[in-house]
Order: C-alpha cells, then structure tokens, then sequence
C-alpha cells in the first residue's frame, strides 16, 4: 500500500490494555493529523503534527497520547480506554500550508471491550 | 449549531440517476470547499475542490458553491453501482501561511446506487 499506511487495520483491546496504531506517510508530507470517525458523527480532529510539532490538541482525553518520531511516522497511544473509545481511528497527512491536499490512511477499527 | 450540516441519508437511487448531495455552512470566512468520497473498510479519498464560489466539473461529477447562500453541492450525473460510498464535504479557511491546512467535515452521506 503507498500513500499513508496505517496498521493494525482492526484491534480489539480491553480497557486495562495498552496498545499503539501506527501511521506511515510515504508522501514527503510535512503535516499529520489523527481523526476519530464515529457513526452519524462528523470526523473528530484529535491531533495535528505540523513539521514534527504538536500544533493541535482537541481536548482529547490523556488516555490518548500521540508521539510523532519524525515527518514521515505517527503513532496514537492508548491506554486505559473507554467502550465509547471505539471507532475507526483515520490517519491523514498534507503539506502544512494546503487545506486540499490530505490523503488519509483505510483506519484502523478499534473495539473495546 | 453545528459549523457544516450534511443531510446523513441513506439515499438509494436507480443506476442511472442524477444524484444532489448537499451541504450548509455557518462560517463565512470558508473559502475552500472539498468533497470526499469514502468506501467501506477504507479512508476518504478527496473527489473535488472547488475555491471560493462557482461550479467545477470532472467527468460526471460537478461541485457548486454558492457562498452567499452558504451551500455546497455535488451532483453525479448516470450513477454507476460503484458510486456507492459516503460523501463528505469538507471546508477550510485557511489560505496558507498558517501551521496546518485545517478542515471542517460534514457528517457524510451514505448513499447507495442500485442495478
């Protein structure tokens, strides 16, 4: 898969577990965001990494915590989730200054339990 | 009130079919106007974007914007089965030279085209 590479595709944690998703971008993009798609809602902005620094944060709760390595990797942290955490977690990447330029990543499905 | 409204459907039109899809906005300081389209197991891939008012076309698809009413709107023209997906329209006031090119999605709608 090229583009924005997301893994695991499904994950189904408990909530005493800890697990990481995984995001690549193979797209020289210089921004990376995190966005939680929930049925009949709108997609949710969590986090926004631009030129490897953190420049949005949506009031997500602590048992999430994004870390960015580098330009071209994202990872979402999680820990001690909720049931109503579940969702499909979508990776996107960008060029910092263009709005029209996302490609987003096929999610992954989390379910807790 | 919410920044975009989308009507979610489902909507299910016969191969063939004009298909509206349409969204309202709050914010006037949008200028950039996208619409995606996302299948089942896969993330949104961007269909059209069309900068401050105006239409756009690409093949069976064209995107209208008419800013002083504040509405969106893509039509498809002899849908295909393989149009099935959710659309979602997105908006941005960005215009560079700001950290990040923000967007503001609308719910989506689920729409279906049958044989």
């Amino acid at each position: 898969e090229t583009g924005v590479t997301q893994t695991p595709r499904h994950l189904v944690m408990g909530m005493t577990n800890k697990k990481s998703l995984k995001c690549e971008q193979h797209l020289g993009h210089n921004a990376m965001y995190w966005y939680k798609q929930s049925a009949k809602k709108p997609l949710e902005l969590m986090f926004v990494y631009s030129l490897e620094e953190r420049v949005e944060n949506n009031s997500v709760p602590s048992r999430f915590s994004p870390e960015c390595p580098n330009s071209s990797h994202l990872f979402l942290h999680l820990h001690t989730l909720q049931p109503e955490d579940s969702a499909l977690y979508l990776c996107a990447s960008s060029f910092r200054d263009s709005p029209m330029g996302y490609t987003f990543g096929s999610g992954t499905r989390l379910t807790v339990v | 009130q919410k920044e975009v409204e989308q009507d979610p459907g489902p909507l299910s039109v016969p191969e063939g079919a004009i298909v509206s899809l349409n969204c309202t906005y709050s914010n006037s300081a949008f200028q950039y106007f996208m619409w995606y389209r996302q299948y089942s197991r896969k993330g949104p891939e961007l269909l059209m974007y069309t900068y401050s008012s105006g239409n756009k076309e690409d093949g069976r698809f064209t995107a209208q914007v008419d800013k002083s009413s504040k509405y969106i709107s893509l039509f498809i023209r002899d849908s295909q089965p393989s149009d099935s997906a959710t659309y979602l329209c997105a908006m941005s006031s960005n215009a560079g030279g700001t950290s990040y090119g923000k967007l503001t999605f609308g719910q989506g709608t689920i729409l279906t085209v049958h044989p």
